[in-house]
């Protein structure tokens, strides 16, 4: 079955300090993949997307992801966090329906 | 260009009654996704249609439905509301193909339904 797995629920960084927000996927095929963030109350906003080809991709907001087909991973990142970047991320993969991850909560301490 | 909107946001019904939930696509779109968002389980994705027909289906009992309009908005239905039910409907939209895969998904708001 396909499936998307975020293994942190909750991570806590440092203002200024570097991300990295980990995916793994499980399909037959490369799935499209994919970064979401959610605020509280807020819909879904894509954050960056991979279908094919670079395997590093760069995204909205300063953030770039890797594709790792040998680790089966889609890792975000971020080289310095703001505050403003607290929220709910959620990495998804599919074609033309989404399966999502279970999402990882980023807090950003002072 | 105009986002994916729904209406209503925020919406409180009793249980055993019905709800019909309205989505509008980004212009273009064609195909109109839903999920639900609960706490507990997370996204889970119940519908697609593209040009009026439904394409994929989610693992969700009968009650809930959908349709989808020459114009590409889209409704979906839950009938016999459970207390369930409560969770945060996300529409989507996306650049669809009729063959192949679809383009990336742009989420509205959500609507917020409460069954009591």
């Amino acid at each position: 079955a396909q499936s998307v797995t975020q293994p942190d629920i909750h991570i806590t960084v440092s203002e200024g300090a570097s991300l990295e927000l980990r995916c793994n996927y499980s399909y037959g095929a490369t799935p499209y993949l994919f970064w979401y963030v959610q605020s509280p109350g807020q819909g879904l906003q894509l954050l960056l997307k991979y279908f094919s080809g670079d395997t590093l991709v760069q995204g909205i907001k300063g953030f770039e992801a890797e594709f790792k087909r040998s680790q089966s991973s889609f890792n975000l990142r971020k080289p310095s966090v703001h505050w403003s970047d607290a929220a709910e991320y959620f990495c998804a993969g599919g074609y033309s329906t989404l399966t999502f991850g279970k999402g990882t909560m980023l807090l950003v301490s002072p | 260009k105009a986002g994916v909107t729904q209406t209503p946001r925020y919406l409180i019904k009793t249980r055993g009654q019905q709800v019909t939930l309205s989505c509008s696509p980004i212009s273009g779109h064609r195909s109109v996704s839903w999920y639900q968002q609960t706490p507990g389980q997370g996204l889970q994705f119940l519908f697609e249609y593209f040009s009026e027909t439904q394409r994929n289906k989610g693992n969700f009992p009968g009650r809930f439905s959908g349709r989808q309009f020459s114009n590409s908005r889209s409704e979906m239905n839950v009938s016999t509301l459970e207390l369930g039910d409560s969770a945060l409907y996300l529409c989507a939209s996306s650049r669809a193909f009729r063959t192949g895969p679809s383009s990336e998904q742009y989420f509205g708001p959500g609507t917020r339904l409460t069954v009591t």
